[in-house]
C-alpha cells in the first residue's frame, strides 16, 4: 500500500524560531492525521485534515493539506521547549488500518 | 479526559514464554488497535478489532499473535512464544469510529531475554 514520507527526519531548532515538517505521498490521500509523541511517551492525536487545501490552526501549530491531497505540512511558530518530540503524519490505508510515517524528531536549543 | 489504560507498564519475559498485554479502551469507543514501536523507530500497525472480530492485521501479526475482548471492557494481545525481536513498546489504541483520531494508551514495554 502507499506510504507517506516525512521530511526532515530530524529538525534541530533554536528556541523562538519557526520550522516546518512535511508529509508527502505519491498517491491521493483520503485524509491525513498528525500525532505528537513526546520522548518516552505515547502518540497523541493532534488533528485530522480532510478537505483539499484545508488549513487548521492550534495555537502556534498550523496544519495544511495540499490542494491535490498528496501532501501535508505542520508549521510551528516561535518554537518552545515544550515542542520537543516526534511528529508523525498518518494515513488510512483502508477503514481499519492507520499507517504512520517515520516521523520528524524535533529538538530545541534553548 | 478519558484514557486508554494499559497494564503492565513493563514486562520482562524469557524467550519462548507466552505474554498477555492488557488494555482497557475508552468505554464508548468501538474500534480497537494494537501497534508496536521498536526503540527509535516508527509506530507499526499490528491489528484492528471491531465488532468482536479482527478487521485488519499486518504481516507482522502472524500465528504467534492473537487478540481478544474477553469481557466487554478489556482488550488483550497475546504473544504465544516470544522471540527476541518481539522486544518493543506495545501501544493499545481506540477510536469512536473508523476515520477518527485514535487515543493511545501509555504502552507496555516488552523485553524478551
Amino acid at each position: 500500500g502507499q506510504q507517506v514520507m516525512q521530511i526532515p527526519q530530524y529538525q534541530h531548532v533554536q528556541e523562538g524560531e519557526d520550522f516546518t515538517t512535511y508529509c508527502n505521498s505519491s498517491t491521493t490521500l483520503s485524509n491525513i492525521q498528525w500525532y505528537k509523541q513526546r520522548p518516552g511517551g505515547h502518540p497523541v492525536f493532534l488533528i485530522q485534515l480532510v478537505k483539499s487545501g484545508e488549513v487548521k490552526k492550534q495555537k502556534r501549530l498550523t496544519f495544511q493539506f495540499g490542494e491535490a491531497k498528496k501532501n501535508s505540512s505542520l508549521h510551528i511558530t516561535a518554537t518552545q521547549t515544550t515542542d520537543v518530540g516526534t511528529y508523525f503524519c498518518a494515513e488510512f490505508l483502508n477503514d481499519y488500518k492507520l499507517s504512520f510515517g517515520a516521523g520528524t524528531t524535533v529538538t530545541v536549543r534553548a | 479526559e478519558p484514557e486508554v489504560t494499559q497494564t503492565p507498564s513493563h514486562q520482562v519475559t524469557q524467550m519462548g514464554q507466552e505474554v498477555i498485554l492488557r488494555c482497557v479502551p475508552i468505554s464508548n469507543h468501538l474500534y480497537f488497535y494494537w501497534y508496536r514501536q521498536i526503540l527509535g523507530q516508527k509506530v507499526e500497525f499490528l491489528v484492528s478489532f471491531y465488532n468482536n472480530e479482527i478487521s485488519e492485521k499486518s504481516e507482522i501479526f502472524d500465528d504467534q499473535f492473537s487478540v481478544e475482548r474477553p469481557d466487554g471492557s478489556n482488550f488483550t494481545l497475546k504473544i504465544r512464544s516470544t522471540k527476541l525481536e518481539d522486544s518493543a513498546m506495545y501501544f493499545c489504541a481506540s477510536s469512536v469510529g473508523n476515520n477518527y483520531g485514535y487515543t493511545f494508551g501509555s504502552g507496555t514495554r516488552l523485553t524478551v531475554v
